[in-house]
């Protein structure tokens, strides 16, 4: 099993859409969870970390449900500049903080 | 805002030359990471180092590469003899001390050609 598996998309959606991601993670031991955006041949960058509360930035909620393994991403009302690869991302128990990189779902925001 | 910044951004060598990739990390950060990413495929764990030394390596980490940090800004990679398979886009990251837990900032990366 991967360590960190992601929706194979990918996802094409029209502007204003939503759109959900999933991912599990085989780990139980991590600690830390998030979500990174990576735009083609860019760097990851830090979109928001997932709490066991869930949470919320704007148009984007983050859930993650410990006892399933699981973590989702939910994008409301889509626009043009949300086009990327959303990288799923989880970090061990130690505080050297390795993190798990799941493949990545690609997301196109059309007109 | 801080930055992690990377240099080279594009570095072309021939297989079985030693290439040194530089990095500098946030200036109050004390966690510096390398990760690596193949053309297509995930982001990869290559390394991290903390106090001086290394805490963690990958098994993709093999003897061909090593770490240091020379003196108080900089973080480099050396692969000793780059082969084929070294092709790939390399980044740093570093975390700091008392941010939010494993929040780490990534540089632009390395594009790493080796013919």
């Amino acid at each position: 099993r991967k360590e960190v598996e992601q929706d194979p998309g990918p996802f094409n959606v029209p502007e204003g859409a939503t759109v959900a991601f999933n991912c599990t993670y085989s780990n139980s031991a991590s600690q830390s969870f998030f979500w990174y955006r990576q735009d083609c041949r860019k760097e990851p960058k830090l979109l928001m970390s997932v709490y066991s509360s869930g949470n919320e930035d704007g148009r984007f909620t983050a859930q993650l449900n410990r006892a399933s393994q699981y973590i989702s991403l939910l994008i409301r009302d889509s626009k043009l500049s949300d086009s990327a690869t959303y990288l799923c991302v989880v970090a061990g128990g130690t505080s050297y903080g390795k993190l798990t990189f799941g493949q990545g779902t690609i997301l196109t925001v059309h007109p | 805002e801080p930055e992690v910044t990377q240099t080279p951004s594009h570095q072309v060598t021939q297989m079985g030359q030693e290439v040194i990739l530089r990095c500098v990390p946030i200036s109050n950060h004390l966690y510096f990471y390398w990760y690596r990413q193949i053309l297509g495929q995930k982001v990869e764990f290559l390394v991290s180092f903390y106090n001086n030394e290394i805490s963690e390596k990958s098994e993709i980490f093999d003897d061909q590469f090593s770490v240091e940090r020379p003196d108080g800004s900089n973080f480099t990679l050396k692969i000793r003899s780059t082969k084929l398979e070294d092709s790939a886009m390399y980044f740093c990251a570093s975390k700091g001390l008392g941010t939010s837990t494993d929040t780490q900032y990534f540089g632009p990366g390395t594009r790493l050609t080796v013919l």
